[in-house]
């Protein structure tokens, strides 16, 4: 148990478009889910603490309107990468939290966003 | 604030030989400590956590960490290298409550030679 999906794993787009990724968490239901980007060969940085039912929570750095993420459901986050340039080129990964008391985190796949 | 430092980017070791991958942390409260293992462009695997019950976790994989309050430590060891064990690990720290939000080392490059 404990799978969370994203879709897609891997997008290409040119520059000035927008670009949409979901997170699923395929068999629990997940309150909190939260957005991470990864550049090469560095750690997760957490962009956003996403609750179902409520605006996103964006760390210090993070544009809000750059990145906008929806918490429809309590399976469904999804970020979108508004007007994208080549420097948000990256690895984006996303985590549902199925259980608060021992912060038990599932990570997705990721999706690596490539911006031309 | 919390902060984590893993000492060593790439560590490399023989296949069969004693793994050691360290982690130390810093936080004004009680922590909870995790480390993940990621293989190239995938997401992250939890192999053990530690959420103030047995100072002495065990994990997937054969992997175990000891969590250490007086020296700040959470450092990931397994008895013997496999092959498959190559891969980036992550040790992270959470509050026990309240946001619970992540915070990562900066990852060590595992590298198992035959």
């Amino acid at each position: 148990g404990a799978v969370v999906s994203q879709h897609p794993s891997r997008v290409i787009c040119k520059s000035g478009t927008s670009v949409k990724i979901e997170c699923r968490s395929l068999d629990f239901q997940a309150t909190t889910m939260f957005w991470y980007r990864q550049f090469p060969k560095q750690s997760l940085m957490l962009m956003a603490t996403s609750n179902e039912g409520s605006k996103a929570t964006y760390e210090q750095g993070v544009e809000k309107d750059k990145f906008l993420i929806n918490h429809a459901s309590l399976t469904l986050s999804t970020l979108t990468v508004t007007s994208a340039h080549p420097e948000d080129s990256s690895f984006y990964i996303c985590s549902a939290r199925r259980e608060v008391a021992h912060n038990e985190q599932f990570f997705g796949p990721g999706t690596r966003l490539t911006v031309l | 604030a919390q902060s984590v430092t893993q000492l060593g980017s790439h560590v490399s070791v023989s296949e069969g030989a004693l793994v050691l991958l360290r982690c130390n942390y810093s936080s004004s409260v009680p922590p909870y400590l995790f480390w993940y293992v990621q293989y190239p462009n995938q997401g992250l695997q939890l192999l053990l956590k530690y959420t103030s019950a047995a100072t002495l976790v065990k994990g997937i994989n054969g992997f175990e960490a000891e969590f250490k309050k007086s020296e700040t430590s959470f450092h990931l060891t397994k008895p013997s290298a496999h092959m498959s064990d190559a891969a980036e690990y992550f040790c992270a720290v959470s509050e026990a409550r309240g946001a619970q939000k992540l915070v990562f080392g900066q990852g060590t490059r595992l590298t198992i030679n035959p």
